[in-house]
């Protein structure tokens, strides 16, 4: 069974970067099958794509956080991460990992973590 | 970017009611689309995707449909659990654009 879990500092300061891994069991974040992004969804609000990257390294991001994010994966802990820098109060967010399935153009996240919320505050 | 509107932002339905919920990107995405459910504390679950496929396990009264400019979730019968926000995702061209989210509510 595919499972997530987010973890990292709930609290963050201001202008300062912001740090989640995103730990990966019951499937290979090396897969060719599949990517893995970042979601986020600010109290009371809609969610937001931050950004996947597949099991070649290449990433892609949302444009409107593109110069401030960094994702990454590490296959020997079969994790993947999340940057953001210079971070301000609209990043507090509760924060998912998620597993987006690209098989035969078949696509879509069907594997999600429980989130870890993020507070942006001095 | 692809932008996608979504209506109602908010419905208030009884048991047993039909209800339809829209998506409508700013340019085309073919059938790049999939349909989430997301219950309150919890992560979203996907129901639909390539626009009309029902997931494995989803319940046959949640349909998905397109049309030349628009895609439509439609529960054909609203059940007690079905009370939730339903989110549209598309993801054509390697950039994904979630809808504003529809907050299906009891009447």
């Amino acid at each position: 069974q595919v499972q997530l879990q987010e973890s990292g500092p709930g609290l963050v300061k201001p202008s300062e970067t912001l740090s989640l891994t995103c730990t990966v069991s019951g499937a290979s974040i090396s897969s060719s099958s599949y990517s893995w992004g970042w979601i986020r969804q600010p109290p009371g609000k809609g969610l937001e794509w931050i950004g996947n990257i597949y099991h070649s390294g290449r990433t892609y991001y949302n444009p409107s956080l593109k110069s401030r994010v960094t994702i990454s994966t590490d296959p020997s802990k079969n994790q993947l991460s999340l940057k953001l820098s210079s971070v301000t109060a609209a990043d507090t967010a509760l924060y998912y990992c998620a597993r987006y399935s690209a098989i035969d153009g078949i696509k879509f996240f069907d594997y999600w973590g429980p989130g870890t919320l993020v507070t942006v505050s001095s | 970017a692809i932008q996608m509107t979504q209506s109602p932002s908010s419905l208030s339905a009884s048991v047993g009611d039909r209800v339809t919920i829209t998506c409508r990107p700013s340019q085309g995405i073919g059938d790049d689309l999939s349909w989430y459910q997301q219950k309150p504390g919890k992560a979203p679950k996907l129901l639909i995707y390539a626009a009309s496929t029902l997931q494995s396990g989803v319940p046959s009264r949640f349909s998905g449909s397109a049309s030349d400019t628009d895609f439509t979730l439609t529960i054909s019968s609203l059940q007690p659990e079905d009370f939730a926000t339903y989110y549209c995702l598309q993801d054509y061209n390697y950039l994904w654009t979630f809808g504003q989210g529809t907050t299906v509510e009891i009447k």
